[in-house]
């Protein structure tokens, strides 16, 4: 089965910049999304099909996808930002079975 | 705006069998371009793909689960539903419900997610 791997831990001081980010093997060649939880609340899409941003969040977010890497940017962290962080992509190499991946999550602090 | 919405029994014996149901509203379910999901997270982890619905009523669930789940819907009422059958202390989870976006799919948006606990 396809395994995504993400950092358990990020951790970077407010104004600076954050990378996250998920390995996978040929991972360049999928589509990534990208989702912030908050705790107690659901997964909201910061990122999808690699590097397009959905309605509503800020351009301080950015993503690339490359090689056996997908990263995720946050520019100028802000304290809001601080949220656990998931890369997910679709997969059909194993058999052609279907499947919906989700890496182990990172989660980011803001110092 | 899409929004929707989990509910079921918080509590289930070992053994028996789970029970969801996910109400969708703003979106029809018999609408061709989505597919609707159900995602679970054990406390304290990471998130875990269930399977989905198509609007024809095709399913795929995921190899893990697959010998244990089967989700259904109800276009009459516009929700699907999450059965889960033999349930562990090891299927304690936030189950979210979300709708899948795009041929290769992105969850968007989600349910506020629903907590059940297998405990005797």
């Amino acid at each position: 089965s396809y395994v995504l791997t993400q950092a358990p831990s990020v951790s970077v001081a407010p104004g600076q910049t954050a990378t996250i980010t998920c390995g996978g093997n040929n991972i360049g060649n999928k589509n990534v999304h990208w989702y912030q939880q908050k705790p107690g609340q659901a997964p909201v899409v910061v990122v999808y099909d690699d590097s397009d941003r959905p309605s509503g969040i800020p351009e301080r977010f950015s993503g690339s996808n490359s090689g056996s890497m997908a990263t995720l940017t946050i520019s100028r962290v802000e304290a809001g930002d601080e949220a656990d962080y998931y890369c997910q992509v679709w997969d059909s190499s194993t058999d052609h079975v279907w499947v919906w991946v989700f890496g182990g999550g990172t989660k980011l602090t803001v110092l | 705006q899409v929004q929707l919405q989990e509910s079921g029994p918080g509590l289930v014996k070992p053994s028996q069998t789970l029970s969801l149901t996910c109400s969708v509203s703003g979106d029809s379910i018999s609408n061709k371009g989505y597919y609707w999901s159900w995602i679970r997270q054990h406390p304290g982890k990471g998130l875990e793909w269930i399977g989905y619905i198509f609007y024809s009523g095709s399913t795929k669930y995921n190899p893990s689960l697959k010998s244990r789940v089967t989700i259904s819907q109800d276009t009459s009422k516009n929700h699907f539903s999450l059965r889960l059958t033999s349930v562990t202390a090891a299927d304690t989870a936030v189950y979210y419900c979300a709708r899948i976006v795009g041929p290769v799919g992105r969850f968007d948006p989600w349910g506020q997610g629903s907590l059940v606990t297998v405990s005797s």
